[in-house]
C-alpha cells in the first residue's frame, strides 16, 4: 500500500509569512509524529497525535508552530511568521499504535526554505 | 538526560569492510532503541531496533550490540557494500511516550 505523504516536497517563503505543510499518514495508522531536521543535525520531535487523545506538544518549539489532525488522517503543520531558524526539512511519520515498539514509518520530508 | 550522543560524524569503509557506529545515552528509562537509515531525499527507514533485555540482536549483516551497564549501543554493518552507503541515525524512546529521541547521524560512505 501506499506509504506516508508529505506536500509540499519543498516550500520557499519569506520571513514573516506562514506556512502549512500537509501530512497523509498510512491509512489505519492511529499515531502520527512531526519531526524537524535541521541540515546536518539528527531528528527533532516536535509534536504528536495518537488515536483521539490529547496531542503531545511538547517539542514545539515555540507559539509560532501548531498542528492539527483529523481524525486518524491528514495531518497540518502550520508555522506562523516563518523566521530564518525555521529553514529544515519537516518529517511526518505515522505508526499502527502508538507504543514504543512500533515501527514509525517516515513520509519523505517538506523542505522549508526560509528567505 | 534526553540526548543521545552519536559518533562517529562521519565514516569512510572500504567494500566488505565492517562499519561500526556508536551512540550514547543516560536516560535509563529509555527502553527502545532503533536504528534508522536514511537515503538522500528519503525519510529515515527503520533498519533494526533492540530492546535493553537481549545485548545483541543481528539481522542479516547488521547487528546491533548492547551493553546497558555502560549505557551504550552500536551498530555494525559486516561486508559492507556501496549500497550501504547512507546517514544512520540511532534513537531511543520510552522515557517520554513513544517519541523518538535521535542521535545527530553518522554519513557513511563505502568505498568501492
Amino acid at each position: 500500500g501506499a506509504g506516508v505523504s508529505q506536500s509540499p516536497s519543498n516550500k520557499v517563503t519569506e520571513k514573516g509569512k506562514d506556512v502549512e505543510l500537509r501530512c497523509d499518514p498510512i491509512s489505519g495508522h492511529t499515531a502520527l509524529y512531526w519531526y524537524r531536521q535541521r541540515l546536518g543535525q539528527g531528528l527533532e520531535f516536535l509534536i504528536y497525535f495518537q488515536g483521539n487523545s490529547a496531542p503531545d506538544k511538547s517539542g514545539l518549539p515555540s507559539d509560532r508552530f501548531s498542528a492539527e489532525r483529523t481524525g486518524e488522517s491528514v495531518s497540518t503543520l502550520t508555522i506562523q511568521r516563518t523566521q530564518q531558524e525555521d529553514s529544515a526539512v519537516y518529517l511526518c511519520a505515522s505508526s499502527l499504535v502508538w507504543t514504543p515498539l512500533n515501527e514509525q514509518f517516515f513520509g519523505p520530508g517538506t523542505r522549508l526554505t526560509v528567505l | 538526560q534526553q540526548q543521545v550522543k552519536q559518533s562517529p560524524q562521519s565514516l569512510i569503509v572500504q567494500k566488505g569492510g565492517i562499519s561500526i557506529i556508536n551512540c550514547a545515552y543516560e536516560n535509563t528509562a529509555f527502553d527502545y532503541f532503533p536504528w534508522y537509515q536514511q537515503f538522500p531525499g528519503k525519510g529515515p527507514a527503520l533498519l533494526i531496533a533492540i530492546r535493553p533485555d537481549v545485548s545483541e540482536k543481528k539481522e542479516g549483516r547488521f547487528t546491533i550490540s548492547f551493553n546497558k551497564s555502560a549505557k551504550q549501543f552500536s551498530l555494525h554493518i559486516m561486508d559492507s557494500q556501496p549500497g550501504d552507503s547512507a546517514t544512520y541515525f540511532c534513537a531511543a524512546s520510552g522515557a517520554y511516550g513513544n517519541k523518538l529521541v535521535f542521535g545527530a547521524g553518522t554519513i557513511l560512505r563505502v568505498k568501492s
